[in-house]
Order: structure tokens, then C-alpha cells, then sequence
């Protein structure tokens, strides 16, 4: 059964201390997407990586946060320092393709809490 | 500003209820995507829906692709409360990222 994992589950931090969270897509999937989740603005898209190749990460901090695909296995998201308004769910997701009509396989995310 | 609005934003209800949400924008949709999302879990894909007009079933839901292709809704019969969840519409790009409504809350009670 394959899944999407992401480690950890639940993190709780003080701020100004470096998050990492992170995210195996499913295999053979070439397309991994970083979402963070609250109740003000929904699901946002944060970054997305094709083939290990970052194609968009305008939604994202540039700052604070870093996302990468050191291999096709692994995609990690980064923020250092971290801020109280970190505090949300990230989602990471994996899928095939390069159309809208693709499918999204969604983790079961990091919960973040920054004190 | 919601490239997708999504109403109601909460539905509360009691089980063997009928109910329908909906999901707008003021542009043209390519494709259209249903997710469920649990507590405690990501979305999970319900349904594609490409062509305008188009109606797609999944048991007891029924999704509707309005003719123009900028609405959608989603008609469940017979609510249970194994169909509580957050419903999210997505909007298909030719790039493969998906632009999510803020989702509509559903509560089913026994």
C-alpha cells in the first residue's frame, strides 16, 4: 500500500529555533508538492519540485524557509529561525504527470507549534 | 482573494439527511477536483471532473460540473457520519499544481 510518510508528526518549538520537517513521496512519483494548512487561509501551496527540480516556490518565505529533494526519495522543508506564525500543518504530496488533472497523494502531515 | 469560493464554510446536520455544497470562481475552469479531508489525515481524491455538464457518482455523492465550467457542487444523500470531513474543491492548472477553496466543514450526527 503505497503512502506518502512524513516525519515528524508533531513538532512543538520555541522560536528562533531551525525546523526540519520532512517527506518520502511515493515511489515513482515525480512530482512533490509542500503545503501548509490553517483555519485563516486553508491549503496553501508553499513549493514544488518535477523531477527533483524546484518549479515554483513563490508561495514560500524566501527568508525563513528552504525546501530541497537531496534524491527522489526524499524531500525536506526547512525554516530557521522559526516564528510563532510557523504554527500550522504542512502537507506534503507526491504524484505523476505534468497536468492539472493528475491526482495528489497527500501525507498525513506535520503539526508545528512555535511557542 | 479565493481564487475559489466555497460555501457553506460549516453544515451541521443530523444522519439520513440530504445536503449540497458548492464551489465558484469567477474564471473558467481546465478540470475540477473533489478532496476529503479526516481529522488528523491529508485530502484524499474524490473525483475529477473535466467536461462542462459533466455528473460524476460515487455512491451517495453526486458531483455536478456546472455547463460553463466556473461552479461545481456536491449533492450527498442520506448523510452519514462516516462522510464527516473537511470537502476541498481544487482547480487544475496546466502546470500540475492544484489552487484549493478553503473547504466546507461537514458534520454528520447519529
Amino acid at each position: 500500500d503505497a503512502r506518502v510518510t512524513q516525519t515528524p508528526r508533531d513538532k512543538v518549538t520555541e522560536m528562533g529555533q531551525e525546523v526540519t520537517m520532512r517527506c518520502q513521496p511515493i515511489l515513482g512519483h515525480n512530482t512533490v508538492f509542500w503545503y501548509r494548512q490553517t483555519m485563516m487561509q486553508g491549503l496553501e501551496l508553499l513549493a514544488y519540485f518535477r523531477n527533483r527540480a524546484p518549479l515554483d516556490d513563490s508561495g514560500m518565505p524566501k527568508d525563513r524557509f528552504s525546501a530541497e529533494m537531496p534524491d527522489a526519495t526524499l524531500a525536506t522543508l526547512k525554516i530557521q529561525p522559526s516564528e510563532p506564525r510557523d504554527s500550522a500543518v504542512y502537507f506534503c504530496a507526491s504524484g505523476l504527470g505534468t497536468s492539472g488533472y493528475n491526482e495528489q497523494f497527500f501525507g498525513p502531515g506535520t503539526r508545528l507549534t512555535v511557542l | 482573494t479565493q481564487l475559489l469560493e466555497q460555501s457553506p464554510q460549516f453544515l451541521s446536520i443530523q444522519e439520513g439527511e440530504n445536503l449540497t455544497v458548492y464551489c465558484n470562481s469567477s474564471s473558467v475552469f481546465s478540470s475540477l477536483q473533489w478532496y476529503r479531508q479526516e481529522p488528523g489525515e491529508g485530502p484524499v481524491l474524490l473525483v475529477t471532473v473535466v467536461t462542462g455538464g459533466e455528473v460524476k457518482k460515487l455512491k451517495r455523492l453526486t458531483f455536478q460540473f456546472g455547463d460553463a465550467r466556473k461552479d461545481s457542487s456536491l449533492h450527498i444523500t442520506a448523510a452519514q457520519p462516516g462522510d464527516t470531513g473537511l470537502y476541498l474543491c481544487a482547480l487544475g492548472s496546466t502546470l500540475g499544481r492544484l489552487y484549493f477553496g478553503r473547504g466546507t466543514q461537514l458534520t454528520v450526527w447519529p
